[in-house]
């Protein structure tokens, strides 16, 4: 089955900085790939997500670049805010018809300002 | 305009007492996901059902079971609590990759405490 592996853990920026959290798997067969930011006692909410078929996606301050050769992918947040203080968790999806995915082990965010 | 219904929000159980935990949607995806997510980790996937085919995962305990009896309600039966079953159950939809978007849409969750 899939595996994904998440770094790092925890990443604490300073307001203004960017941040980035990288994700590796390793079925080649995944050809989906969201990305959740889940706050404290709430739901994980996608952010972003990007297909096989792109290399990079951007949407305002958030950006995730995909590199299928080498099977691992990106999340940017650029000019981060305090409220960007979240776990966020990648994941990575097969090509069936469920969409399953199956999620990295998150990174806790922590913006100061 | 809730889209993924979970309820209730807490539920307190005692040990070994059977316990149903409810999702409903209004967004008509043919997947319904259960996850089980503990502190400081990521969602587990428990099983899910592609429109009533149900597909379990390797390692989901016996203790727990699913239905879903129409498009939109899913059901989480834990037979037998255990002080290890608490955690926060999430249900999650999704369309059919055929639809061209699998993004997961979530419910806010079921908090369990286990006593």
């Amino acid at each position: 089955g899939e595996n994904v592996e998440q770094h790092p853990s925890t990443l604490s920026v300073q307001e203004g900085d960017s941040a980035v959290i990288k994700c590796t798997y390793s079925d080649s067969a995944s050809n989906y790939f969201p990305w959740y930011k889940q706050e404290l006692g709430k739901r994980p909410q996608l952010i972003i997500d990007i297909r096989s078929n792109v290399g990079e996606k951007k949407d305002q301050r958030i950006a995730v670049t995909l590199n299928k050769t080498a099977k691992h992918f990106s999340l940017h947040i650029t000019e981060t805010q305090p409220e960007d203080s979240a776990v966020y968790f990648c994941a990575a999806s097969p090509n069936t018809n469920a969409g399953k995915s199956t999620f990295g082990d998150g990174t806790t965010l922590t913006v100061k300002p | 305009d809730a889209m993924v219904i979970q309820n209730p929000r807490y539920q307190v159980t005692q040990f070994g007492k059977p316990v149903t935990l409810s999702c409903s949607q209004t967004l008509n995806h043919n997947v319904m996901y259960w996850y089980q997510q503990k502190s400081s980790q990521a969602p587990k996937l428990l099983f899910h059902y592609y429109d009533k085919d149900f597909n379990n995962e390797a390692d989901t305990p016996d203790n727990f079971q699913s239905r879903r009896p129409n498009t939109s309600f899913c059901f989480l039966d834990i037979r037998s609590p255990g002080l290890g079953d608490a955690a926060m159950y999430l249900c999650a939809t999704s369309r059919s990759i055929t639809s061209g978007s699998t993004e997961q849409f979530f419910g806010p969750g079921t908090r369990l405490t286990v006593l």
